[in-house]
């Protein structure tokens, strides 16, 4: 992820609406990326990874998208729920390296 | 089965105390590694460990020393602590793939 020090940005959606939080990678050498969910006051918890010999891939209720080409990453959400408001972040690495270059994180607010 | 376990939660100290922060894991992982996290930022690599008796640092290490002579622990020690400090320090650990687990945190304020 590029990590730029800015102000949290925040996507506010409601209940049962899809999700979709972007992220942007600046190293082009990265081969495999995380996104990772983090509740206020806790670390960060796993989510869904990708490798980059895939564009997409499916979890329980959530997608990751990969683009290489311009180094671009996106989760959806579907069916957002209030247990989904937390701040998320992606990071990515390459194989074997597994220090973690994190995003600057998304605020995902879900109104009920 | 814990996971990653932190002590202290939360921690003061003044400006030139030193301190170490705990970390340990149940899982019998390899790679450990420590992050910071400041406001509206994502987390930054302090140091890391691939095994016992090995460790390298990682973006921001200076101010912090690490060690590694068991498996399942990998401390944090601020041979002098400074205000610059003040964050939020993460351990993480993995096996042999990369996704790492986190820990739930210490938070750290330096006067």
């Amino acid at each position: 992820g590029e990590s730029v020090g800015l102000h949290l940005p925040t996507l506010s959606v409601q209940e049962g609406d899809n999700s979709i939080i972007n992220c942007a990678y600046s190293n082009s050498a990265s081969d495999y990326f995380i996104w990772y969910k983090q509740e206020s006051g806790k670390g960060p918890q796993f989510i869904i990874d990708i490798r980059s010999n895939m564009d997409k891939r499916q979890g329980q209720r959530v997608t990751v998208l990969l683009n290489k080409t311009v180094k671009h990453l996106s989760l959806q959400i579907a069916a957002t729920q209030p247990g989904d408001s937390a701040v998320y972040f992606c990071a990515d690495t390459t194989t074997g390296r597994r220090a973690l270059t994190f995003g600057s994180g998304t605020r995902l607010q879900v109104q009920p | 089965n814990a996971g990653v376990t932190q002590t202290p939660k939360f921690q003061v100290l003044k400006t030139g105390q030193s301190m170490t922060l705990q970390c340990a894991q149940d899982m019998n992982h390899e790679y450990m590694s420590w992050y910071r996290q400041d406001p509206g930022m994502g987390l930054r690599l302090i140091h890391y460990s691939v095994g016992a008796g090995i460790t390298d640092q990682g973006e921001v290490p200076n101010g912090y020393n690490v060690s590694r002579s068991t498996t399942e622990d990998f401390p944090l020690r601020l041979l002098s602590a400074a205000p610059s400090q003040t964050s939020v320090y993460f351990c993480a650990s993995s096996s042999t793939t990369d996704t790492q687990y986190f820990g739930p945190g210490t938070r750290l304020t330096v006067l």
